[in-house]
């Protein structure tokens, strides 16, 4: 049983193209995240959903839309792909509640050509 | 504003060696401290966490001490393994608002046989 799943794992696609990658956590939380790693390992938050909701949406291009259906997913669509969204995305989930530990899936790797 | 340090890496050790990875952090109020890792190729783990001042977290032999004093939280382990090589990742979460968990740079340990 994943707790936080993410697919694809690896996506290879061209500049231009529009990418989708899908997040379900089976935790019961009300919060999830994404996050992207870059090439040196630094991770930056890019939103967070609570209940549906957008509460965090940091300095990120339009490119990016996430979208959460449910409580339980939290999709990230990218537009107009190019060679700097070559990444690792973390999808995450949590409880809003202090000191909780934040969940994160596998993660999922995107190059860009 | 509210932050974390830790060490530069990368360190290289030898197998059995003690390994120390200093964090500090910076921040209005007490946060929730937490130590991941990622080992090659994978997804972050919560390795452990602490929640308020003088709280040790452990786990998997690894150590970190919530110290207000000296606002720190540096990780520890005795004696390391060819397996413990990852990235380590410190990291905080201050309660309320949009509970989001900031990171560290990361550093990089290798432990070699």
């Amino acid at each position: 049983d994943t707790a936080v799943s993410q697919t694809p794992k690896y996506l290879v696609t061209q500049m231009g193209n529009d990418k989708s990658i899908k997040c379900e956590q089976n935790l019961g939380h009300d919060t999830m995240y994404w996050y992207k790693q870059d090439s040196k390992k630094f991770l930056k938050i890019m939103f967070s959903y609570n209940n549906k909701e957008l509460i965090i949406n940091e300095t990120v291009p339009n490119r990016f839309s996430p979208k959460s259906p449910d409580k339980a997913h939290l999709n990230l669509h990218i537009n107009s792909l190019e060679l700097g969204d070559s990444a690792v995305y973390f999808c995450a989930s949590s409880l809003t509640v202090p000191g909780n530990t934040i969940y994160f899936g596998e993660g999922s790797w995107l190059t860009v050509v | 504003g509210n932050s974390v340090t830790q060490m530069e890496g990368p360190v290289t050790l030898s197998e059995e060696a003690f390994l120390t990875i200093n964090c500090t952090y910076t921040a209005t109020g007490y946060p929730s401290l937490f130590w991941y890792v990622q080992y090659p190729g994978e997804g972050l783990q919560l390795l452990l966490k602490a929640t308020k001042a003088d709280d040790k977290g452990s786990n998997k032999g690894f150590e970190a001490t919530y110290r207000k004093e000296t606002t720190s939280f540096h990780l520890e382990k005795g004696s390391v393994q060819v397996s413990d090589s990852a990235v380590y990742f410190c990291a905080w979460r201050i309660s309320g608002g949009d509970y989001k968990l900031s990171f560290g740079a990361g550093t990089t340990v290798t432990v070699r046989a």
